[in-house]
């Protein structure tokens, strides 16, 4: 059965820090998406990541995928107020289909001035 | 483009009821997955249907079922509601291009079971 964790789950952090979110999958995949969700909202795709190594950005926030060890990281670069909401990671559960997404708990970012 | 809308967006119940909720993809898009939200268990796969088809289901019991229709407009249907029926229910439409398949959320219906 696929898990996916993530962690950490809740997150505080300053404006202008760094910091990285981890994403741990439990069988093999080859793609990996990220999600954002702020309070109330839908879900808002990031990032896709579609093989081993790729590595995608969009203003402060960076994610890599590294397949063979079962691992995403979303980092965050000089964190702003903007940036609070959850983030989630999902990974394909290909014994069923790709439409079937399997979830991490989700990462709730908080960035304080 | 339109993207996918879910109706209605709130919507309260009374355990043992039953309740339908409504999913329009985005126009084009063939496969549409449900989802539910809740605070204790996350996000957890419902069903997806893929040109009127089931392609998979989730571990939820039979109370909740789907639909989808020729012009791929999807439905979900839960009966005799329980409490912890409450939660967020996304709806999700999908179109694979260029081998990537990405999946576009809607707002949510927001069920409140009392």
């Amino acid at each position: 059965e696929l898990k996916v964790e993530q962690n950490p789950l809740f997150l505080s952090m300053q404006e202008g820090k760094n910091y990285t979110i981890y994403c741990n999958y439990s069988t093999t995949s080859d793609r990996l998406y990220w999600y954002r969700q702020d309070p109330g909202k839908s879900l808002e795709s990031l990032f896709v990541l579609l093989s081993n190594g790729a590595v995608k950005q969009e203003g402060r926030l960076m994610a890599s995928l590294d397949t063979k060890a079962r691992l995403s990281t979303l980092h965050i670069t000089a964190a702003v107020h903007d940036l609070s909401a959850t983030y989630f990671c999902a990974v394909p559960n290909y014994g069923g289909s790709q439409g079937n997404l399997i979830f991490g708990k989700g990462t709730k970012l908080s960035v304080k001035p | 483009k339109a993207g996918v809308t879910q109706t209605p967006r709130y919507l309260i119940k009374t355990r043992g009821q039953q309740v339908t909720l409504s999913c329009s993809p985005i126009s084009g898009h063939r496969s549409v997955s449900w989802y539910q939200q809740t605070p204790g268990q996350g996000l957890q796969f419902l069903f997806e249907y893929f040109s009127e088809t089931q392609r998979n289901k989730g571990n939820f019991p039979g109370r909740f079922s789907g639909r989808q229709f020729s012009n791929s407009r999807s439905e979900m249907n839960v009966s005799t509601l329980e409490l912890g029926d409450s939660a967020l229910y996304l709806c999700a439409s999908s179109l694979a291009r260029g081998g990537v398949y990405e999946q576009y959320f809607g707002p949510g219906t927001r069920l409140t079971v009392t």
